[in-house]
């Protein structure tokens, strides 16, 4: 079956401006989670949503949101772009249960210029 | 809150030697244990996990990991590395119960050399 799809794969912001990501979990799963991989604080957790409810946040500012959409994809989306949000997104995708395997997507870069 | 040391950043081994990742985590609850590759502009793929039972847990690609709640480690090993598994490990706890998020350690760069 189809892995973790995200789109763009790719992109090119300018500071101040706001993106959204999208992200098609695994047929079934109804938990997803976006982390931000950057060079320097490594892989953080942003939030998890299951159901359409957020069950869990990171540590990011407000300008970090997400939803899940009753088919259970999901967008993240960063307002007011600053420098230090260049870095990988990943979406994950799980049945939901605690220890079930979380499956990663390939993941968006983004670039803010 | 719980916390992955990697204590290794990068770990350049021959091809046919054995290898060995480390991973000491910290935790006020019981774990569950992972181990993710990530290769060049890929996602992470996962290699194998600990949730209970067996101490030695067999992955993929010919990986393997034993979990050591007394020094409350997680070490990664092959017996005989290729080229192809020149890439980032990642290790990462989540805690039992309701919380559902992964905490990743830094990353070891594993190079393979021929």
């Amino acid at each position: 079956k189809a892995g973790v799809t995200q789109t763009p794969r790719y992109l090119i912001k300018t500071r101040g401006q706001q993106v959204t990501l999208s992200c098609s979990p695994i047929s079934g799963h109804r938990s997803v989670s976006w982390y931000q991989q950057t060079p320097g604080q490594g892989l953080q957790f942003l939030f998890e949503y299951f159901s359409e409810t957020q069950r869990n946040k990171g540590n990011f500012p407000g300008r970090f949101s997400g939803r899940q959409f009753s088919n259970s994809r999901s967008e993240m989306n960063v307002s007011t772009l600053e420098l230090g949000d260049s870095a990988l997104y990943l979406c994950a995708s799980s049945a939901g249960s605690s220890g079930n395997t979380i499956y990663f997507g390939e993941g968006s870069w983004l670039t803010v210029v | 809150a719980q916390s992955v040391t990697q204590l290794d950043s990068q770990v350049p081994v021959f091809e046919e030697a054995p290898v060995e990742l480390r991973c000491n985590y910290s935790s006020s609850v019981s774990v569950y244990l992972f181990w993710y590759v990530q290769y060049p502009n890929q996602g992470l793929q996962l290699l194998l996990k600990y949730l209970s039972g067996s101490t030695l847990v067999k992955g993929i690609n010919g990986f393997e990991a034993e979990f050591n709640k007394s020094q409350t480690s997680f070490h990664l090993r092959k017996p005989s590395v290729h080229i192809s598994d020149t890439a980032e490990y990642f290790c990462a706890v989540s805690g039992g119960g309701s919380n559902y998020k992964l905490t990743f350690g830094k990353g070891t760069l594993l190079t393979v050399n021929p």
